[in-house]
């Protein structure tokens, strides 16, 4: 079935040291999301992918990065997390930038140590 | 600005009783509008979708959603809820034309109780 794929779905990692979630797709879509999802909150857009473009959102911290080496595979970096980006981390596409529909992966769960 | 008002953080229901989930949205035109589910610990599954044509539109698991123009609603039913159905739901909101980001109620967590 095609699906995203979400590695780890668990993650811990120490407070400042680096950590990389990944994303997977066998949909083909263009477009590709990373929301971070606090408990009971609603998922928050980090940035996106439409095909190679990367847009950023406004808000998200430089701690933040990301990278799509081809259409499948899509990486979110987290570069000195904090206590504060403990989080669900969901990744997301679209066939295209109207996001009519958006297909989930399970999520990664980050904890910061 | 655009928004998404979802007023119960929490509903309980019994076992099969009937079940409404309330989603107001605030925009000048008719958006697209969804409604994901999310159990715990998982991603967000799309339950349905409303692009235009018939306002009542019928989804995945039994749910349905029927869109109001005239009160900027897009409520979530289901006649018989099953304890299985206990997870949080999501309304979304994408306002129409070119790209445009997704804007996510805070969602509602849904307790079914035997």
């Amino acid at each position: 079935d095609a699906m995203v794929i979400q590695n780890p779905r668990y993650q811990v990692t120490q407070f400042g040291k680096p950590v990389t979630l990944s994303c997977s797709q066998t949909l083909n879509h263009n477009v590709m999301y990373w929301y971070q999802q606090k408990s009971s909150q609603a998922p928050k857009l980090l940035f996106h992918y439409y095909d190679k473009d990367f847009n950023n959102e406004a808000d998200t911290p430089d701690n933040f990065q990301s990278r799509r080496p081809n259409t499948s595979f899509c990486f979110l970096d987290i570069r000195s997390p904090g206590l504060g980006d403990a989080a669900m981390y969901l990744c997301a596409t679209s066939r295209d930038r109207q996001a009519r529909e958006q297909y989930f992966g399970p999520g990664t769960r980050l904890t910061v140590t | 600005a655009q928004s998404v008002t979802q007023p119960d953080i929490h509903i309980t229901v019994s076992e099969g009783a009937s079940l409404e989930l309330r989603c107001n949205y605030s925009y000048g035109a008719t958006p697209y509008l969804f409604w994901y589910v999310q159990s715990p610990g998982q991603g967000l599954q799309l339950l349905l979708k409303y692009f235009s044509g018939d306002t009542l539109v019928q989804g995945i698991k039994g749910f349905e959603a029927e869109f109001k123009r005239s009160q900027s609603s897009f409520n979530l039913r289901k006649p018989s809820v099953h304890w299985s159905d206990a997870a949080e739901y999501f309304c979304a909101v994408v306002p129409s034309g070119g790209y445009q980001k997704v804007t996510f109620g805070i969602g509602t967590k849904l307790q079914v109780i035997p």
